[in-house]
């Protein structure tokens, strides 16, 4: 069974200034591999995902993902946020099993505050 | 497209009654899902459907739930009798297909409150 983990709960950081969201993942198959964001009062929404081939996945809105298979990551970046990209920003797997419905197993969540 | 579009946004009811959240999915889509959201337990899958089906209802917290899919564009999702722990917002989500790797598409939510 897969599962996924957020270091950080919360994450603040100064307008224009760079940021990177960590995820860590477990799974004994090959996984995808997601970013969900959450803007206030609404539902989760795609930023990226990784499905194969390059390891540097980009998304909208200027993010950027890297799967580190090595590591088992997915950490989440961009080099210079804006009070917009307030939000609760979601890591999620899935495995790669043919017979697999898309069960996507959610992180916890991390919480980006940008402070102007 | 419109969407995943989820009824009603928000419902405030009185402990030991009938709660009853729909769904329509985007059209095309035959994968639906329901998630509950909470601070304390995060994001978790109660079911999932494919073409109608549910595949999957492990997540159903227990009997006073359940969940229907009568046809491709509808679902509901009831709790009976609700409690105030069953408080929470519940996301209707849908996808294209089976096929692992696909996005998953959600609504805007149903906050539940019991009180």
């Amino acid at each position: 069974a897969q599962s996924v983990t957020q270091l950080d709960s919360q994450v603040p950081v100064f307008e224009e200034a760079p940021v990177e969201l960590r995820c860590n993942y477990s799974s004994s198959v090959s996984v995808y591999l997601f970013w969900y964001v959450q803007y206030p009062n609404q539902g989760l929404q795609l930023l990226l995902k990784y499905l194969s081939g390059s390891t540097l996945v980009k998304g909208i809105n200027g993010f950027e993902a890297e799967f580190n298979k090595s590591q088992t990551s997915f950490h989440l970046r961009k080099p210079s946020v804006h009070i917009s990209d307030t939000a609760e920003y979601f890591c999620a797997v899935s495995d790669q099993l043919q017979t697999s419905y898309d069960k996507v197993i959610f992180g916890p969540g991390t919480s980006l505050s940008v402070i102007p | 497209d419109a969407g995943v579009i989820q009824s009603p946004r928000h419902e405030v009811t009185e402990m030991g009654q009938e709660v009853t959240l729909r769904c329509k999915p985007i059209s095309g889509h035959n994968s639906l899902f329901w998630y509950r959201q909470t601070m304390m337990r995060g994001l978790e899958l109660l079911i999932y459907f494919n073409n109608n089906v549910p595949i999957d209802d492990s997540g159903m917290p227990e009997d006073r739930f359940s969940a229907k899919m009568p046809n491709a564009s509808f679902s509901t999702l009831k709790i009976q009798p609700s409690e105030p722990r069953d408080s929470a917002v519940y996301f209707c989500a849908s996808s294209l297909d089976r096929s692992s790797g696909n996005t998953i598409y959600f609504g805007e939510g149903s906050w539940l409150t019991v009180v």
